[in-house]
């Protein structure tokens, strides 16, 4: 059972550029969801893909994209970053209803100057 | 609003007993879960109540009160590796399995 991976591990950014993260999800899972994690702070909710579209999301603006492909490979774009974004992205994959736990990856570290 | 609160640390002695309490108010609830997480770690799954009463997992136990709003996490026979984050997270749609709301987490410190 493959788990589920994100790359890059670190990304340093200038503010007003534009970046990609990628995620692999757990094979045999068909939801994926991002996450933000602020130093200190929990992860708070992006939104989540299932079945290719946006099925949920949280308190962010439309700068912060997604995509989820057929083989529930999952991408987070962020467009005209801000300082304020430098944080911990979350991936994580797990089925879409009932009490099935998240399964995340390391994460990207990124960090906008 | 939607808010999970957690207190921001704990610090116990190896072999010690500790419970982290979680209170929530949210607009839906379905279940309570409780990550772990280690320094620059991915959050890992610990446990789950979706109703009221105490799952047991190893050394982990973790309780729901719904009238209360409220449950905890119990470590007992603490480690030095148990030394991590640890949030307490509620799902309040039932199909939207990749959505939690988060609390702060509590940092725990384990002493030797």
């Amino acid at each position: 059972e493959t788990g589920v991976t994100q790359s890059p591990t670190h990304l340093i950014k200038t503010r007003g550029q534009q970046v990609t993260l990628r995620c692999s999800s757990q094979s045999g899972h068909n939801t994926v969801s991002w996450y933000q994690q602020a130093l200190g702070q929990g992860p708070q909710f992006i939104f989540q893909y299932y079945r290719e579209e946006e099925n949920g999301r949280g308190n962010f603006p439309p700068r912060f994209s997604g995509l989820q492909f057929p083989n529930y490979s999952s991408e987070l774009n962020v467009n005209a970053l801000e300082l304020d974004d430098s944080a911990l992205y979350l991936c994580a994959s797990s089925f879409r209803t009932g009490d099935s736990p998240l399964h995340f990856g390391n994460g990207t570290r990124l960090t906008v100057t | 609003g939607q808010s999970l609160e957690q207190p921001s640390e704990v610090t116990a002695v190896e072999g010690a007993i500790v419970q982290i309490n979680c209170t929530y108010q949210t607009s839906g609830f379905y279940g309570l879960s409780w990550y772990q997480q280690h320094d620059g770690g991915a959050p890992t799954f610990l446990s789950y109540n979706a109703l009221d009463g105490l799952e047991e997992t190893g050394r982990f136990s973790s309780f729901l009160s719904r009238s209360d709003s409220y449950g905890y996490l119990l470590l007992q026979e603490l480690q030095m590796k148990d030394s991590a984050s640890y949030f307490c997270a509620v799902r309040d749609r039932y199909n939207q399995g990749g959505k939690l709301i988060f609390g702060q987490g509590t940092e725990l410190s384990v002493k030797p």
